[in-house]
């Protein structure tokens, strides 16, 4: 089971910050993963992260995005730096079941999702 | 950003057969695999179909998934009421070197 948590409001040109809280399976055996889905539009893959510290961000937000991991605390996190209203969307984190190796997640697929949680960008 | 081309919308009534199509190129698609994601209305997507045509346990067997050359399918067989959501297809794009979702196809049972 995944959960998501941050704050839901952000001002613009702010980091948005969320976590990904993982139970039921342990953080260093998967890839994970964040996706995020503009209201009324469709979904976009942000990036993902194994425990070793290997990620591996979408080109268009790698300037912006960071995704670190806290094995201690079975979660993984996302931040997004400079954000606008652009970037408001709901937040998705999802496990990777497949095949994933030396940071290559070609053979994978996102298997569960958290609900998801709704970030606004305004001030 | 969607590089995968889906029709916005499908219909049907109930028991039909719909089919979505999932259209990509030699980059994504033509070199990877296939999976696909259904959305009901307000709640997270959840995996459909994964290697082009596996069902995950508890998917109904009326769900099935193709892939040809640079396209791929989902085909949903007996058509029912619950069926009805948002259905995404998406694949790794090596010149992307990361995942990219289909544009989305909004299912209405009639």
């Amino acid at each position: 089971q995944l959960q998501e948590s941050g704050p839901g409001l952000v001002k613009p040109s702010e980091p948005l910050s969320l976590t990904c809280t993982v139970s039921g399976a342990s953080i260093s055996s998967y890839y994970w993963s964040w996706i995020r889905q503009p209201p009324g539009k469709g979904l976009e893959w942000i990036g993902y992260i194994y425990y070793s510290g290997i990620t591996n961000y979408t080109p268009s937000l790698k300037s912006r995005v960071t995704i670190s991991v806290d094995t201690s605390k079975n979660q993984f996190s996302l931040k997004l730096s400079s954000v606008t209203a652009a970037d408001t969307a709901v937040y998705y984190c999802a496990r990777h079941l497949g095949f994933c190796s030396g940071g290559d997640c070609r053979s994978s697929w996102f298997d569960p999702w958290g609900q998801g949680t709704l970030v606004t960008v305004s001030s | 950003q969607s590089v995968l081309t889906q029709p916005p919308s499908a219909s049907g009534t109930p028991g039909q057969r719909v089919t979505i199509s999932c259209s990509g190129s030699s980059s994504n698609i033509g070199t990877n695999t296939v999976n696909w994601y259904q959305q009901l209305p307000g709640t997270a997507p959840k995996l459909l179909i994964y290697s082009n045509n596996q069902r995950p346990s508890g998917v109904p067997d009326r769900f099935s998934g193709s892939k040809s050359g640079t396209s791929a399918s989902l085909a949903i067989s007996g058509l029912q009421s619950e069926d009805e959501a948002d259905y995404y297809c998406a694949a790794w794009g090596d010149s992307l070197n990361g995942y990219v979702f289909g544009t989305g196809t909004k299912v209405t049972v009639l």
